[in-house]
């Protein structure tokens, strides 16, 4: 296992475009989390799942914003209808569980340019 | 405004000085996390710390977490160039909202000059 993967690395769409993000976590890591970084600050969180459950959603999940995770396996985070503000790093990180001990190992984001 | 405050936001030092960075917030953490993230690529777990008081060591870098559980600090003794990076401190099971995801701070930016 490599660790966690996302693809694209960088995205460039048109304001009011769709677009969609996958992220593969180590594999035996049941929980997968999204968040949001832009520059100069820290990530933000938007979501995470425990297996294909999403048991937790940020206020700064819009209703343009839909993430799954079908099988408890790979996830997606589609955004629709984007706008200049979406313009950010987008970071999955999982982990093997729930606990202070168990720290999250981020994939390398995709960066997300709307023009 | 972010819920754990770093400071300071932005070093610049030459090789060969100490450092230290502080994270602070005014709700408590059941335990607090530091990560360092190099431009480009995701952050990278450096530390756990859960007790209290705690302080551990990782090399020439040294983690405290208060007595409180409400704020941390990350230590560098002679930094070097290869130290250069994004420290991220992050905060783990919020008391006062139940939040069981990680919640970042604002970030230090660390430049060290050779």
């Amino acid at each position: 296992d490599t660790g966690v993967s996302q693809n694209p690395r960088h995205k460039i769409t048109k304001r009011g475009q769709n677009v969609t993000f996958r992220c593969d976590p180590i594999s035996e890591h049941n929980r997968l989390y999204w968040y949001r970084q832009t520059l100069g600050q820290g990530p933000e969180f938007l979501t995470y799942f425990q297996n294909e459950a999403q048991l937790e959603k940020s206020r700064l999940l819009s209703d343009r914003f839909s993430a799954e995770r079908p099988k408890g396996s790979f996830s997606t985070l589609e955004i629709q209808r984007t706008e200049q503000g979406d313009s950010a790093m987008y970071l999955c990180a999982s982990s093997p569980g729930q606990g202070p001990s168990y720290g999250y190992t981020f994939g390398s984001g995709t960066r997300l340019t709307v023009v | 405004t972010q819920l754990l405050e770093q400071s300071p936001q932005f070093l610049s030092i030459q090789e060969g000085e100490n450092l230290t960075v502080y994270c602070n917030s005014s709700s408590v953490f059941s335990s607090l996390q530091w990560y360092r993230q190099e431009p480009g690529e995701g952050p990278v777990l450096l530390v756990t710390v859960v007790t209290g008081g705690e302080v551990k060591k990782l090399k020439r870098l040294t983690f405290q977490f208060g007595d409180a559980r409400k704020d941390s600090s990350l230590h560098i003794t002679a930094a070097q160039p290869g130290d250069t990076g994004l420290y991220l401190c992050a905060g783990a099971g919020r008391e006062d909202t139940g939040r069981r995801a990680l919640t970042f701070g604002s970030g230090t930016r660390l430049q060290v000059q050779p």
